[in-house]
């Protein structure tokens, strides 16, 4: 079955600095890879998806991923953070095998420090 | 770009009561909807699959009874928690998708604050 892992329940920064927020998934097919945000009582968002085209996605808001088969990664990247930025971040990945599904991973709140 | 109506956006109903949550894709025909929860500081939690004319796919351990999916339109899907208790307060968020996944995704309502009381 197809799963992600989220590396850091919680990662801080200070404004300015790079976000770096780890996905890793499993999956024995070429998934489908997102990268969603929440801001506190509110639906998700997508930030940017990975649909087995260039490995390199970028997203709204200035985040980008990358797409890293050898590493069965999808890190979420920013290179300077912005107080707006302060959310739940959730990885997700949905293939052929999954039915359809999107199957999430345990999430990651970013602070962002002044 | 693909836009999904989640109503209420908060309710409260006392316990035993029934709640009806909408869920409406507003400008696209949602193939398949899924319904999640989520505690607090929690991930989203599968609760069932449904597809437009059939019946719910319900995922383990959730009760199809007390949770029940109605997807009557390529539009509109519902979710009616029934006989609530106060372990049933919660964040429900619905998603829609249409095909192909690869160009639309998933789109996720603003979901709905249950509090039983």
């Amino acid at each position: 079955a197809q799963s992600v892992t989220q590396l850091g329940s919680h990662v801080s920064v200070s404004e300015g600095a790079l976000v770096l927020l780890r996905c890793n998934y499993s999956s024995s097919v070429p998934p489908y890879l997102f990268w969603y945000v929440q801001y506190p009582n509110q639906g998700l968002q997508l930030l940017l998806k990975y649909t087995s085209a260039a490995t390199l996605v970028k997203g709204i808001n200035g985040f980008e991923a990358e797409f890293k088969k050898s590493e069965t990664s999808f890190h979420l990247t920013k290179p300077s953070a912005h107080m707006s930025d302060a959310a739940e971040y959730f990885c997700a990945v949905s293939g052929p095998n999954q039915g359809g599904k999107l199957i999430f991973g345990q999430g990651t709140e970013l602070s962002v420090k002044p | 770009g693909a836009v999904v109506s989640q109503h209420p956006s908060w309710v409260i109903c006392k316990s035993g009561t029934s709640v009806k949550i909408e869920c409406r894709s507003l400008d696209f025909q949602a193939t398949t909807m899924f319904w999640y929860r989520q505690f607090p500081k929690q991930s989203l939690m599968l609760m069932a699959t449904s597809n437009e004319g059939s019946k719910a796919t319900y995922e383990q351990g959730v009760e199809k009874d007390k949770f029940l999916i109605n997807h009557a339109s390529l539009t509109l899907s519902t979710l009616t928690v029934t006989s609530a208790h106060p372990e049933d307060s919660s964040f429900y968020i619905c998603s829609a998708r249409a095909n192909p996944v690869a160009n639309y995704g998933y789109t996720f309502g603003s979901g709905t604050r249950l509090t039983v009381v």
